[in-house]
């Protein structure tokens, strides 16, 4: 079965400085990933998500995220980060390609210090 | 734009009760999900339907069921409920079930079972 795995539950990044949250994906076939985040409150907002192609793939806010199939990652990049990144990350995979639902990792929280 | 509405926002319920939480949205997607998120544990997808009419187990089934009368809605019913059930629920909807899509989310319900 398709799974996700987020190995960092917590992370405290300094403002400005670059931020990389991992992921580790099981998947037999190409898998379709995507990076979600949520702010305290808050429904989940899509970042950014990979299908097929250019395996470095640019979202919103500045994110970007990178596919490796060799080592089952699409860790989540930023190059410099902002307080108001603060929140919880999700990455997630579809539950199959013939189409329902998408299986998420635990999160990671991000916190940003001054 | 109202996009995902989910009620009740936040509810207080005995256990052994009744309890359907609702979901409605307006942008004529054909698939729809509930997931309820919990502390550490991410989100699990509860149920999930890819169209009107039609629904689907997904990974935490158990102690509620959905039904599909329409595109719009898509309530989430619990007979008899019990603490574990505890958590706040999402509901989201994506415009196919074909995987490539951007799942859009409600706001959240939080349900207290005592």
């Amino acid at each position: 079965a398709q799974s996700v795995t987020q190995p960092d539950i917590h992370i405290t990044v300094s403002e400005g400085a670059s931020l990389e949250l991992r992921c580790n994906y099981s998947y037999g076939a190409t898998p379709y990933l995507f990076w979600y985040v949520q702010s305290p409150g808050q429904g989940l907002q899509l970042l950014l998500k990979y299908f097929s192609g250019d395996t470095l793939v640019q979202g919103i806010k500045g994110f970007e995220a990178e596919f490796k199939r060799s080592q089952s990652s699409f860790n989540l990049r930023k190059p410099s980060v902002h307080w108001s990144d603060a929140a919880e990350y999700f990455c997630a995979v579809v539950q199959n390609q013939a189409g329902t639902a998408l299986i998420f990792g635990k999160g990671t929280t991000l916190s940003v210090s001054s | 734009i109202a996009g995902i509405t989910q009620a009740p926002t936040s509810q207080i319920l005995a256990a052994g009760r009744r309890m359907t939480l609702r979901c409605t949205q307006d942008m004529r997607h054909n698939a729809m999900y509930w997931y309820r998120q919990d502390l550490g544990l991410g989100l699990r997808l509860i149920h999930y339907s890819n169209t009107a009419g039609t629904t689907g187990k997904g990974e935490v089934p158990d102690g509620y069921s959905v039904s599909r009368a329409n595109t719009d809605d898509f309530p989430l019913t619990l007979a008899s409920a019990v603490p574990s059930q505890t958590s706040v629920y999402f509901c989201a909807s994506s415009e196919t079930s074909g995987g490539t899509g951007e799942l859009f989310f409600g706001e959240g319900s939080r349900l207290t079972v005592l």
